[in-house]
């Protein structure tokens, strides 16, 4: 299965400080997606990438960016945090080889914007 | 309003028991749709896919599409405590956002011993 890993798994950040999110995957998916969990809201798509060097806006783009350096990682930064964003971020990775194909999940990780 | 819906919010079923909760599409584009299950603490994982009309059934799970109604249930038959967990209904058009799924907000499952 694969596999995907995300860091930190906790976070506690100040309003306006800068935090990023890590995520690694060791598939070779072409496709990363970072999204965001609130109960009542399900998972919602933030930012997404089909490659290294790519990120594109999902959903929910805004205080938000992300950075793919390489086929295994991707970031998600938040330069200026609120307490808004105060969530469970989750990271996944999918081959994109077309409709058919299932994303896999990393473990999560849970911040705390104070 | 959520282009995946689903109901209920929560459910609670005996052990053994058939627990069943739906999922329903207001977008014409989603045409692929995924079950996925979280357990607490733990990050979502595929339980299945259904692409084709009717239904489609991998051991105690049962999934239904219709795609005229973009309604998708999923049935679990002899509910174990293990299927406690929060239950995604998830959707995908053809095309756009590289293949990445909309979700509905949760089913929430708890099996009583």
């Amino acid at each position: 299965e694969a596999a995907v890993t995300q860091s930190p798994r906790n976070k506690v950040a100040v309003t306006g400080g800068k935090v990023t999110l890590s995520c690694n995957q060791t598939n070779n998916h072409n496709n990363m997606y970072w999204y965001r969990q609130d109960t009542g809201h399900g998972l919602r798509l933030i930012h997404y990438s089909y490659g290294a060097g790519s990120t594109e806006k999902g959903d929910i783009p805004d205080g938000y960016k992300a950075s793919r350096p390489s086929q295994e990682n991707f970031s998600l930064i938040l330069e200026l945090a609120t307490p808004s964003q105060t969530s469970v971020y989750f990271c996944a990775s999918g081959g994109g080889g077309g409709a058919g194909n299932t994303l896999y999940f990393g473990e999560g990780s849970r911040l705390i914007v104070v | 309003q959520q282009k995946v819906q689903q109901s209920p919010e929560s459910l609670s079923v005996p052990e053994g028991g058939m627990a069943s909760f739906n999922c329903t599409s207001s977008d014409r584009n989603f045409q692929y749709f995924w079950w996925y299950r979280q357990h607490s603490g733990e990050g979502p994982k595929a339980l299945m896919s259904i692409f084709s009309d009717g239904d489609k059934k991998e051991g105690r799970f049962t999934a239904h599409l219709n795609k005229a109604s973009l309604h998708v249930s999923l049935h679990i038959r002899d509910s174990q405590p293990s299927d406690s967990a929060l239950y995604f209904c998830a959707a995908r058009a053809q095309t756009g956002f590289a293949s990445a799924l909309t979700f509905g907000s949760g089913t929430k499952v708890i099996v009583l011993p």
